[in-house]
């Protein structure tokens, strides 16, 4: 039972150019969120989703897009990736609770 | 959701208990305590909730006071793997539409 899982794990961009990370879970779960963490910081949530077919932003939404492309799938895209998105990602999902099963990371460079 | 306090660090023994407070005074009566941990770079991990009795399983317990304005999470035997910044987050059980906002939490450093 693989749980979360984000590829790629490290990406090196350079500014202005776009990717696209993905994230998928075999839990079943119907809610589905990405998070940022910078560096001595905690998390930031960007955008979630609460179940197949819907998305919503998080505290920290700007630069980003989302898209649920099943109940299994949650993907975030950087259209125009900055220094500044320079981050760890993380994918988490979770049933009707508070009780969120996370990713190993997605560690994002933006030169 | 009810703002929640913690110290920034702590230190604890290998072996002895580990107590790690949080202070949550403007909890509302159908919030519940969250604590999660993040080991290094890794996902945060769950550990534990509670509502107003005082919880326990393989990991940890949690102790919340009687006027639930404060909370204690007890790691019994705490090890170097214990090693984590630990987050306390006070939430509704669910509500639709939103998500966990997680704070800074307490780094605590288990040594030999």
């Amino acid at each position: 039972n693989a749980g979360v899982t984000q590829t790629p794990k490290f990406q090196v961009l350079k500014t202005g150019q776009s990717m696209t990370l993905q994230c998928a879970q075999d839990m079943n779960h119907n809610s589905m969120y990405w998070y940022r963490q910078d560096p001595g910081m905690g998390l930031r949530l960007i955008y979630y989703s609460a179940s197949e077919g819907t998305t919503d932003k998080g505290e920290v939404p700007n630069g980003y897009n989302v898209s649920r492309l099943n109940k299994r799938e949650f993907s975030l895209r950087l259209e125009s990736a900055a220094p500044s998105q320079t981050s760890v990602y993380f994918c988490a999902s979770s049933e009707e609770s508070n009780v969120l099963t996370f990713g190993a990371g997605s560690r994002l460079t933006v030169l | 959701d009810a703002k929640t306090t913690q110290p920034t660090s702590m230190d604890c023994a290998e072996g002895r208990a580990a107590n790690l407070p949080c202070n949550h005074s403007t909890i509302s009566g159908n919030e519940y305590v969250y604590w999660y941990r993040q080991i290094h770079s890794q996902g945060p991990q769950y550990i534990i909730h509670g509502l107003k009795n005082n919880e326990t399983n393989e990991m940890a317990s949690l102790i919340i006071t009687e006027d639930r304005k404060s909370s204690t999470l007890i790691l019994p035997h705490a090890t170097l793997r214990d090693t984590a910044v630990y987050y306390c987050i006070v939430r509704v059980a669910y509500q639709a539409g939103t998500a966990l906002i997680f704070g800074k939490g307490t780094t605590l450093s288990v040594s030999s």
